[in-house]
């Protein structure tokens, strides 16, 4: 069955450092991966997708991950967080049916000044 | 352009009570999804609805149930509801096509149960 590891429950950056949360996944064929950033009480909006292609994707807000099929993973990066980036995060892949997202469990970003 | 819309935005029932909460898609989406976000967790799948047929259900008891309208509208209803119901349930839209691609999130309806 298809799942999704985000092993960091909880991670402090400085502001200005970098970031990489790590995402895992277990799916049988070529999987369609999403990284997905909610903030207090809002709903989920979306950083960057993978279908096919360049395994490194640019995203929305200065965000990019990459795909690494042979450590079935797609972490998410950043190279300088900025304080407005403290939220939820979520990495998602799609199911074999193609019907819905199975999402990991999320990892918070707190940033330090 | 609006974005996915969902009422209300927050209610309080008892248990044993009946919820319907409502999503509006975005102009042109003809698929419907809905998640349940249980505090600390991600969202979990519920139903997914393409051209006003069930093409996707999750591991949730009967007491669940959608449907989408012609306006591609949907109404998701819970029964006899728990406490564990208790959560953000989230609309989401896409495109079409039965691979649900992208999916552009409500900002959610906040049920908590009594």
């Amino acid at each position: 069955a298809q799942s999704v590891t985000q092993p960091d429950i909880h991670i402090t950056v400085s502001e200005g450092a970098s970031l990489e949360l790590r995402c895992n996944y277990s799916y049988g064929a070529t999987p369609y991966l999403f990284w997905y950033v909610q903030s207090p009480g809002q709903g989920l909006q979306l950083l960057l997708k993978y279908f096919s292609g360049d395994t490194l994707v640019q995203g929305i807000k200065g965000f990019e991950a990459e795909f690494k099929r042979s450590q079935s993973s797609f972490n998410l990066r950043k190279p300088s967080v900025h304080w407005s980036d403290a939220a939820e995060y979520f990495c998602a892949v799609h199911n074999q049916a193609g019907t819905a997202l199975i999402f990991g469990k999320g990892t918070t970003l707190s940033v330090s000044s | 352009d609006a974005g996915v819309t969902q009422s209300p935005t927050h209610l309080i029932k008892t248990r044993g009570q009946q919820v319907t909460l409502r999503c509006s898609p975005i102009s042109g989406h003809k698929s419907v999804s809905w998640y349940q976000q249980v505090l600390g967790q991600g969202p979990q799948f519920i139903f997914q609805y393409y051209e006003k047929e069930e093409r996707g259900r999750g591991n949730f008891p009967d007491r669940f149930s959608a449907r989408q309208f012609p306006n591609y509208s949907s109404e998701l209803n819970v029964n006899a509801l728990l406490l564990g119901d208790s959560a953000l349930y989230l609309c989401a839209s896409s495109p079409g096509g039965l691979r649900t691609g992208e999916l552009f999130f409500g900002e959610g309806s906040r049920l908590t149960v009594l």
